[in-house]
């Protein structure tokens, strides 16, 4: 079935450092690919996402980038602050489909 | 415009017994989709609704059911509870069945002993 793999599994950094991402899918006719921030105790926000039309976006000190043709798309976070800390899921979902697919999760911690 | 409620927040059951967990959509939202998502793991796609019939579903055995309203809440009904049934039960609205535009509720953490 569809899978989404997500690493690293955990990611510690120091402040003002970037940190990455990395997660790759599986279902090709995947073409909506969001990102969820989940604090402890908290419902998943949704920070970022990218439609398969599109190679980057950028959302002030959070990027993602996209590469269908390797199914894998990341996310970048420059100049970490200890309120960055937090769990973070990428998904895939065809969209217009029924079931978004959930990696596993990183958790993100930056070290003051 | 009120976002995703669900109900109850916290909930302690027994092995076998059965469960109902309640999702209210946001406003303008027709469709709702559950999540399970175990201790330190990716939410894991239950089911959705959408226009008040089942449209797709995970790995999920048929003890887990759902109903979605007219007013496009849902409920999720778990049958014959089991321990490993212990997770956070998030449900997510949107419009039309996108993925998109997905709003998360704060949850319903079960316990099953």
């Amino acid at each position: 079935g569809e899978n989404v793999e997500q690493h690293p599994s955990t990611l510690s950094v120091q402040e003002g450092d970037s940190a990455v991402i990395k997660c790759t899918y599986s279902d090709s006719a995947s073409n909506y690919f969001p990102w969820y921030k989940q604090e402890l105790g908290k419902r998943p926000q949704l920070i970022i996402d990218i439609r398969s039309n599109v190679g980057e976006k950028k959302d002030q000190r959070i990027a993602v980038t996209l590469n269908k043709t390797a199914k894998h798309f990341s996310l970048h976070i420059t100049e970490t602050q200890p309120e960055d800390s937090a769990v973070y899921f990428c998904a895939a979902s065809t969209g217009g489909g029924f079931k978004t697919i959930f990696g596993a999760g990183t958790r993100l911690f930056v070290k003051a | 415009e009120t976002g995703v409620t669900q109900s109850p927040t916290h909930l302690i059951k027994t092995r076998g017994q059965q469960v109902t967990l309640r999702c209210s959509s946001q406003s303008g939202h027709n469709t709702v989709s559950w999540y399970q998502q175990a201790l330190g793991q990716g939410p894991q796609f239950i089911f959705q609704y959408y226009r008040e019939e089942e449209n797709g579903r995970g790995n999920f055995p048929p003890r887990f059911s759902g109903l979605q309203f007219p007013n496009y809440s849902s409920e999720l009904n778990v049958n014959a509870l089991e321990l490993d049934d212990s997770a956070l039960y998030l449900c997510a609205s949107s419009f039309n069945d996108r993925a998109y535009g997905y709003t998360f509720g704060s949850g319903t953490r079960l316990t099953v002993v």
